[in-house]
């Protein structure tokens, strides 16, 4: 079965300061991963996918993830933290075959932005 | 358009009593999935269908939890005999289901089941 390891269960910066958030997984294939991001009391929202088009993904809100096989990581960054980043962050990684892709998520990290 | 909603958004029962959840997926897509949000245990998945029938079921943490599928829309996650452990949020997506590049998951805003 595949994991997910997100190092950091809270994450804290400064506004403007960069963002750095690390997921690494176990995958004996090719995988798909995925960054979401879940703001209070609200469900989860797809940040940014790797299916192995690129290895450098860019995703919505300044948000990017490199895909790097020989580290088996998927770390997300965001070049200057806005205080609208503050919310849980989940990387997942798809598992399955055909039609079904169930997620496995890491615990999740929570970051939070000072002023 | 619309996306994935659920009801109700919040569920207070007691110890013993039978809860159902339901889950609206965004129309015309064919998969859907359940996952449970813990503080013990994280986002684990619980259930997958394509169309009505529900190929994986291996998540679903015991008998006393089924899922069942409509119209190839509207599913419903029931709990009989509900224990404290099973307080949680579940969450319901859906996904075009299209095979190749794998798709993407929506995700609802939840339901928050709390049992006394």
């Amino acid at each position: 079965a595949q994991s997910v390891t997100q190092l950091g269960s809270h994450v804290s910066v400064s506004e403007g300061a960069l963002v750095l958030l690390r997921c690494n997984y176990s995958s004996s294939v090719p995988p798909y991963l995925f960054w979401y991001v879940q703001y209070p009391n609200q469900g989860l929202q797809l940040l940014l996918k790797y299916t192995s088009a690129a290895t450098l993904v860019k995703g919505i809100n300044g948000f990017e993830a490199e895909f790097k096989k020989s580290e088996t990581s998927f770390h997300l960054t965001k070049p200057s933290a806005h205080m609208s980043d503050a919310a849980e962050y989940f990387c997942a990684v798809s598992e399955g075959s055909g039609g079904a892709q169930k997620l496995v998520f890491g615990q999740g990290t929570r970051l939070t932005i000072n002023p | 358009g619309a996306g994935v909603s659920q009801s109700p958004s919040n569920k207070v029962t007691e110890k013993g009593k039978d809860v159902e959840l339901r889950c609206d997926p965004i129309s015309g897509h064919t998969a859907l999935y359940w996952y449970r949000q813990s503080l013990g245990q994280g986002l684990e998945f619980l259930i997958y269908f394509q169309g009505n029938s529900a190929p994986d079921k291996s998540g679903l943490p015991s008998d006393r939890f089924s899922a069942e599928r409509t119209g190839g829309s509207v599913s419903t996650l029931t709990i009989q005999r509900t224990q404290q452990e099973d307080s949680a949020v579940y969450l319901c997506a859906s996904s075009a289901g299209t095979s190749g590049d794998t798709d993407t998951q929506y995700f609802g805003p939840g339901t928050r089941l709390t049992v006394l």
